[in-house]
């Protein structure tokens, strides 16, 4: 079975430009996650959807960011405009859920950015 | 507010040593408590994971965590590590209710010399 898959790997681009993310879960999870990872640091949530709705966005800067998850299986995840200190490694998360507690969740690999 | 504490951001051990992880969280709340690895371009991967019951959890890799709620800790432990070991370990916490958000810790590079 495939895990979380995220596109793409690596991203250079230099500040005040688009960038968009993609998330595949894993099939059948109805939870997922986009998380954001520091230099140094462990994971923040940024935000948490459970299929198409978006149940936890409270971490997310609206005024650069958006995320949507239209019918409930991919995500794509935006940032217009980039600034230098959005370069961090951008996580995608999935989960079964909800199940009335807490649950495994899987990661994919990440994707890389860089804004120069 | 929960939050966790690594104490050590790089472990350096030799192969076959034992090795401990520190963790410790803050929550005014019960918590569940999780540790994930994270290999070198990989995705993070649950370790192991304690909810209820017994306070010694395992993983099938010869790790393992003990829940300790008066010393608000959860470290990790291996009596005899090998060079595959060798990966960054993070400590998670999420609290009861219904919305259980992982809290992670900063992480901990554990690297195992020959």
């Amino acid at each position: 079975e495939a895990g979380v898959v995220q596109s793409p790997r690596y991203k250079i681009i230099e500040k005040k430009q688009p960038v968009a993310f993609w998330c595949n879960p894993i099939s059948g999870h109805n939870t997922l996650y986009w998380y954001l990872q520091n230099l140094g640091q462990g994971p923040e949530l940024l935000i948490r959807y459970e299929n198409e709705e978006a149940v936890d966005d409270s971490q997310l800067p609206k005024d650069r960011f958006s995320a949507e998850r239209l019918k409930g299986v991919d995500s794509t995840l935006k940032i217009q405009p980039a600034e230098l200190g959005d370069s961090a490694v951008y996580l995608c998360a999935s989960s079964l859920g909800p199940s009335g507690g807490p649950e495994t969740q899987y990661f994919g690999p990440g994707t890389r950015l860089t804004v120069l | 507010a929960q939050s966790v504490t690594q104490l050590d951001s790089q472990v350096p051990v030799f192969e076959e040593a034992p090795v401990e992880l520190r963790c410790n969280y803050s929550s005014s709340v019960s918590v569940y408590l999780f540790w994930y690895v994270q290999y070198p371009n990989q995705g993070l991967q649950l370790l192991l994971k304690y909810l209820s019951g017994s306070t010694l959890v395992e993983s099938i890799n010869g790790f393992e965590a003990e829940f300790n709620k008066s010393q608000t800790s959860f470290h990790l432990r291996k009596p005899s590590v090998h060079i595959s070991d060798t990966a960054e370990y993070f400590c998670a916490v999420s609290r009861g209710g219904s919305n259980y958000k992982l809290t992670f810790g900063k992480g901990t590079l554990l690297t195992v010399n020959p």
